[in-house]
C-alpha cells in the first residue's frame, strides 16, 4: 500500500534517555514534515524537509534533531528526553496542488516520558 | 505565525441533526484545508479551498472559504455516527507551512 509509515507506534521511556522515531513515505513526495500533537489535540509543525534539505525549523529545542537520508525518509532523534516531550508525533509528506500543500499523515507515534 | 480559531471546541449531537464548524482568523491564507482525525490515527485530508468565496461539497459535507480568505466553515447535513471525529482546519502560510486550528471534537450519537 502507498502510505506514510512511522515506527514505533508507541514509545515509553524515562527522562534523560535518547530515542528515535523513523518515518518513510512511498508516495513519491518531495516534502516531509514532523508535527507534534499535544494532549489538547493541538497540532504544530516542528520541521519540514524538501528533497533532503531543511526548509522549516520552528522554535523547537535543539534536543530534537531531524535527519533525512533521502527524500523518502525523515527520522527524528530526541536527546535527553523531558516530561514535556510526551505527545503524539506525526510524520507527514505533502504534495503541492496549485498554491496548497496537501498533507498526508502517518499513524503517529505516542511518546510517553516517565 | 498566523492564528486560526475554531469553534465550537466540542459538539455532541444526535444522528440526523445538522451542524456547522467555524474556522476564523484575522489573517489572509493562501489556502484552507479541512482534515478529519479518528482516535489513534493521523489526520486525513477532506478538502482544500483556495479561492475566496469558494464552496465545495463532499457528499453531506459542505465547505466554504470566506470571500476575504480569512475564514472557513464546514457544514454537515444529517450527521451520522460515522462522522464522529476531530475536525481540523489548516491555513496555508508562506511556502509549504500549514497552521492548524485547535480542532473541533464531534460526537454523533445514534
Amino acid at each position: 500500500d502507498t502510505a506514510v509509515s512511522q515506527t514505533p507506534k508507541y514509545l515509553v521511556t524515562q527522562m534523560g534517555n535518547d530515542k528515535s522515531i523513523k518515518c518513510e513515505q512511498n508516495l513519491g513526495h518531495d516534502t516531509m514534515y514532523w508535527y507534534k500533537q499535544d494532549s489538547k489535540k493541538f497540532l504544530k509543525i516542528m520541521f519540514s524537509y524538501n528533497n533532503k534539505e531543511l526548509i522549516i525549523n520552528e522554535t523547537v529545542p535543539n534536543r530534537f534533531s531531524p535527519k533525512s537520508p533521502d527524500k523518502a525518509h525523515l527520522n527524528l532523534h530526541i536527546n535527553s528526553l523531558e516530561l514535556g516531550d510526551s505527545a503524539v508525533y506525526f510524520c507527514a509528506s505533502s504534495l503541492q496542488t496549485g498554491t496548497a500543500w496537501e498533507q498526508y499523515f502517518g499513524p503517529g507515534t505516542r511518546l510517553t516520558v516517565t | 505565525t498566523q492564528l486560526l480559531e475554531q469553534s465550537p471546541q466540542f459538539l455532541s449531537i444526535q444522528e440526523g441533526e445538522n451542524l456547522t464548524v467555524y474556522c476564523n482568523s484575522s489573517s489572509v491564507f493562501s489556502s484552507l484545508q479541512w482534515y478529519r482525525q479518528e482516535p489513534g490515527e493521523g489526520p486525513v485530508l477532506l478538502v482544500t479551498v483556495v479561492t475566496g468565496g469558494e464552496v465545495k461539497k463532499l457528499k453531506r459535507l459542505t465547505f466554504q472559504f470566506g470571500d476575504a480568505r480569512k475564514d472557513s466553515s464546514l457544514h454537515i447535513t444529517a450527521a451520522q455516527p460515522g462522522d464522529t471525529g476531530l475536525y481540523l482546519c489548516a491555513g496555508g502560510e508562506y511556502g509549504n507551512k500549514l497552521v492548524f486550528g485547535a480542532g473541533t471534537i464531534l460526537r454523533v450519537k445514534s
